[in-house]
């Protein structure tokens, strides 16, 4: 199946400062890309959805300002949290989708511990 | 938000036995998947299947969809120890944006 990669897997920051989540589809073109956040022992909830080379699309109540979505090529999306604070502590979670799939692959996610 | 629930949140079966969850959903929809999560890290594509589509079999795990009710099952037939994990059925409309399920937990032990 379709390979996608995020990095860093973990990274713990202090409250204030910025972190950059990245997403990349190794072995296929990805159009579309998704991301999640999920909570400890809850389900995954959209953030928003980006198309490579236009803006994200964001899910009812979540601040764009906060959560920056760039998909500037195919194969790479990226999530920047700006000035995070404890709450925004979680796993987020990418997918990727080809122009012509109906499945989504999922990355490994990343574990972003606010202190 | 979330889609719909998940029944049961939990399950724990011994090995061999048959596991089956169920997942029921609110407004219509293009495609019906499910998804397991082993603890911390991603989601593993299991099935999909189709609004038109009422059973389909990969391996040991059979899904149902019943979209005059709503509902999906899956079924994992002569579970092992490696089926520990979450599973979730995510629902996607026509502009392929899934919406989750609350996840059932399976514990399997040996």
């Amino acid at each position: 199946g379709a390979v996608v990669s995020q990095h860093p897997s973990r990274v713990i920051c202090k409250s204030g400062t910025s972190v950059k989540i990245e997403c990349r589809s190794l072995d296929f073109q990805a159009t579309t890309m998704f991301w999640y956040r999920q909570f400890p022992k809850q389900s995954l909830m959209l953030m928003a959805t980006s198309n490579e080379g236009s803006k994200a699309t964001y899910e009812q109540g979540v601040e764009k300002d906060k959560f920056l979505i760039n998909h500037a090529s195919l194969t790479l999306s990226t999530l920047t949290v700006t000035s995070a604070h404890p709450e925004d502590s979680s796993f987020y979670i990418c997918s990727a989708r080809g122009a012509s799939g109906e499945t989504q692959y999922f990355g490994p996610g990343t574990r972003l511990l606010v202190l | 938000s979330q889609q719909g629930e998940e029944d049961p949140q939990a399950l724990s079966i011994q090995e061999g036995e048959n596991a089956t969850m169920n997942c029921s959903y609110k407004t219509s929809i293009n495609n019906l998947q499910w998804y397991r999560q082993n603890s911390g890290r991603g989601l593993v594509h299991l099935i999909l299947i189709r609004s038109n589509e009422r059973e389909k079999h990969s391996g040991r795990l059979r899904v149902t969809l019943d979209t005059s009710k709503k509902s999906s099952s899956l079924l994992i037939t002569a579970s092992r120890a490696a089926d520990t994990a979450s599973y979730f059925c995510a629902t996607a409309d026509s502009w392929g944006k899934l919406q989750f399920g609350a996840g059932t937990q399976v514990v399997v032990t040996p």
